[in-house]
């Protein structure tokens, strides 16, 4: 079945250090991809997506891009702040299982000052 | 303003005690769905509905119940709660092709 992998946390990087949070998936369609952000004591924000291959996914300085061929979505931002302190979750929807969203475990972000 | 809201935030409860945890979301949405989050297992879905009266079956239905007798409303059943549902509890709802919308969460530990 469809699944996602995520690399595991905690990654505990210094403010304004590069981000990258690597994220795999196993799909038997064509799925949309996500990435959602966690902050301390709340629900899941989406952070950006993209719908098909070579598409790239941005938003508040971070990005992802659909890379079919490694069936990757590496998340990056170029200099990470405090405030980006978080959880974040790798996801697809596979729309031949009805667009179902799968979530990899989650990678917990740590932003030191 | 549009939100999903889930009630209780925290609960603690004991074995065997019937429990809901209400959902409830104002946007119009057709499609809600319960997951919960353990470390390490990252959101896995409990059980989903794509309408008013038609609700499934998600990864992780066993123990848990769920109805949707209105549209805006969703609540979570757990008739005989055991200490293995202790977690972290989250209510989503979306339209169609649209991004998923997340309650607070309710963190749930049984004893």
């Amino acid at each position: 079945g469809d699944s996602v992998t995520q690399m595991e946390g905690p990654v505990t990087l210094s403010e304004e250090a590069f981000l990258t949070i690597n994220c795999t998936y196993t799909a038997t369609g064509y799925p949309s991809l996500f990435w959602y952000v966690q902050y301390p004591g709340e629900g899941l924000q989406l952070l950006l997506k993209a719908t098909k291959a070579d598409d790239k996914g941005s938003n508040k300085g971070f990005e992802a891009t659909y890379r079919k061929e490694t069936t990757s979505f590496h998340l990056e931002k170029g200099s990470v702040q405090v405030s980006d302190s978080a959880v974040y979750f790798c996801a697809l929807s596979d729309p031949t299982q009805g667009g179902k969203l799968i979530f990899g475990q989650g990678t917990e972000l740590s932003v030191k000052p | 303003e549009a939100q999903v809201t889930q009630n209780p935030r925290y609960l603690i409860t004991v074995t065997g005690k019937k429990l809901t945890v209400t959902c409830s979301q104002n946007m119009n949405h057709e499609y809600m769905s319960w997951y919960r989050q353990d470390p390490g297992l990252g959101l896995r879905q409990i059980y989903y509905s794509m309408n008013v009266e038609v609700t499934d079956k998600g990864d992780v239905p066993e123990g848990y119940k769920v109805s949707r007798k209105e549209k805006r409303n969703f609540p979570l059943i757990l008739e005989s709660p055991s200490p293995n549902q202790t977690s972290l509890y989250f209510c989503a709802s979306r339209l169609r092709g649209e991004k998923l919308f997340f309650g607070s969460g309710t963190q749930l530990s049984v004893l």
